[in-house]
């Protein structure tokens, strides 16, 4: 079955970029999405992108997607102190009704 | 848009309790609904995928008579875990799409604790 895999930890200087890599194995995967996870909360969807795009910006977040070697990544640019998470990847096959989480990132946020 | 309410945020109870968590989409309507758990610094662990008016489907190891899940409504979906024990405390998060080609919007979670 489909297994996405994340870094689990990532550790930033507030003002810098940040990005936040996954590797999925099914190459049907149609749906790519970045979701949020503050502590005790639920999950927030920042993102996502469809297989047939390369990459998506929004704000201070870009996707990219290589297809080819089945790699995604969040980039957060001027990244925030309220930017600290857990930031989980996932995917969904077109035919599929549930989407693969990977085990998430936990981003932290250094002065 | 696509706001997921879920209720109760928090539940303490004593072992045997049956408790009732609800998700409640607020301005779409979830055709399909998931239920999920969380442990400690893991990820989410699927449950049961429900589709409105059908009966939920159930993850390999999930025991259905456990959770119980029913999606009445296109804009609610409860979980019920009966006879609860303190090995089902955890992180319980509902997620909600409207139609096969729309992301999963989530709940906030409700933490249970079974005492």
């Amino acid at each position: 079955g489909e297994d996405v895999e994340q870094s689990l930890f990532l550790s930033v200087r507030e003002g810098d970029s940040s990005v936040i890599n996954c590797t999925y194995t099914d190459s049907s995967s149609t749906y790519l999405y970045w979701y949020k996870q503050e502590p005790g909360a639920g999950l927030q969807l920042l993102t996502y992108i469809f297989s047939n795009m390369d990459m998506k910006q929004d704000q201070r977040l870009t996707v990219l997607l290589n297809k080819k070697d089945k790699h995604l990544s969040l980039r957060i640019a001027d990244t925030q102190t309220g930017d600290s998470a857990i930031y989980f990847c996932a995917v969904r096959g077109s035919s599929a009704s549930k989407i693969i989480f990977g085990s998430g990132t936990r981003l932290s946020i250094r002065p | 848009g696509a706001v997921v309410s879920q209720h109760p945020s928090r539940v303490i109870c004593k072992s045997g309790t049956s408790v009732k968590i609800e998700c409640r989409s607020l301005d779409f309507q979830a055709t399909t609904m998931f239920w999920y758990r969380q442990f400690p610094k893991q990820s989410l662990m699927l449950m049961a995928t429900s589709n409105e008016g059908s009966k939920a489907t159930y993850e390999q190891g999930v025991e259905k008579d456990k959770f119980l899940i029913n999606h009445a409504s296109l804009t609610l979906s409860t979980l019920t875990v009966t006879s609860a024990h303190p090995e089902d405390s955890s992180f319980y998060i509902c997620s909600a799409r409207d139609g096969s080609n729309q992301p999963q919007h989530f709940g906030d979670g409700t933490r249970l604790s079974i005492l």
